[in-house]
């Protein structure tokens, strides 16, 4: 157990519709990461915040955003579902940002149809 | 566009030999390196880094090798054991902080 914690499990739902995940990080750490993973495509880097604030984003599509509330959770809002946003989908969050050890969720499976 | 390469899908290794895993990369941004394991149905668990100022770490049976000219990491466990069987991600870290996964290689150890 990562102490992360992320919630849903499972999720299925329609295209066209929104979803919201959540990410609770181990205590003391401030910084979030979240990351897609598709069958194809290994995992792929989303956002970062650190200590509510956006630190570094990747491959994050403008249908999808993300935010960290004060109490350090994290919420990752995903848009006009598409089918080929079924994935994997993992938080892992770290004490400081950058080289820090990430340690990540068990992760929440979306299944667009 | 794929920055972070694992060109090798599957491995199998005999218990108590070494096990090499590969990744290239192509982004000479990239000044930080990790590996990383996955169980089925858990998270990614951190197993060893290494920043691009080195060649190379140690960390019990797991050594990381950097080879910055050729753009090429790899991971040696010796000697392998049946609970090293899992998938291995290799990942990069360009110098805006943004993270680079490769797609993974499964390693079976067999008894």
């Amino acid at each position: 157990d990562s102490g992360v914690t992320q919630t849903p499990k499972h999720l299925i739902t329609a295209t066209g519709q929104r979803v919201t995940l959540r990410c609770s990080p181990r205590s003391g750490d401030l910084s979030v990461y979240w990351y897609q993973q598709s069958l194809d495509q290994g995992l792929q880097f989303l956002i970062q915040y650190y200590n509510g604030e956006e630190r570094a984003k990747g491959n994050i599509l403008e249908r999808f955003s993300a935010q960290q509330f004060p109490d350090l959770h994290s919420e990752l809002n995903l848009s006009s579902l598409e089918l080929g946003d079924s994935a994997l989908y993992f938080c892992a969050s770290s004490v400081a940002p950058s080289r820090e050890t990430q340690y990540f969720g068990p992760g929440t499976r979306l299944l667009v149809l | 566009d794929q920055q972070v390469k694992q060109n090798s899908p599957s491995l199998s290794v005999q218990e108590g030999r070494i096990s090499i895993l590969n990744c290239d990369y192509t982004n000479s941004m990239f000044d930080y390196f990790l590996w990383y394991k996955k169980y089925p149905a858990e998270g990614p668990t951190f197993l060893i880094s290494i920043s691009s100022i080195k060649d190379k770490n140690e960390d019990g049976r797991f050594t990381v090798f950097l080879n910055k000219s050729a753009k090429h990491l790899s991971l040696h466990i010796v000697p392998s054991q049946p609970g090293d069987s899992a998938v291995y991600f290799c990942a990069a870290i360009n110098t805006g902080n943004q993270f680079y996964f490769g797609t993974g290689t499964s390693l079976t150890v067999i008894p």
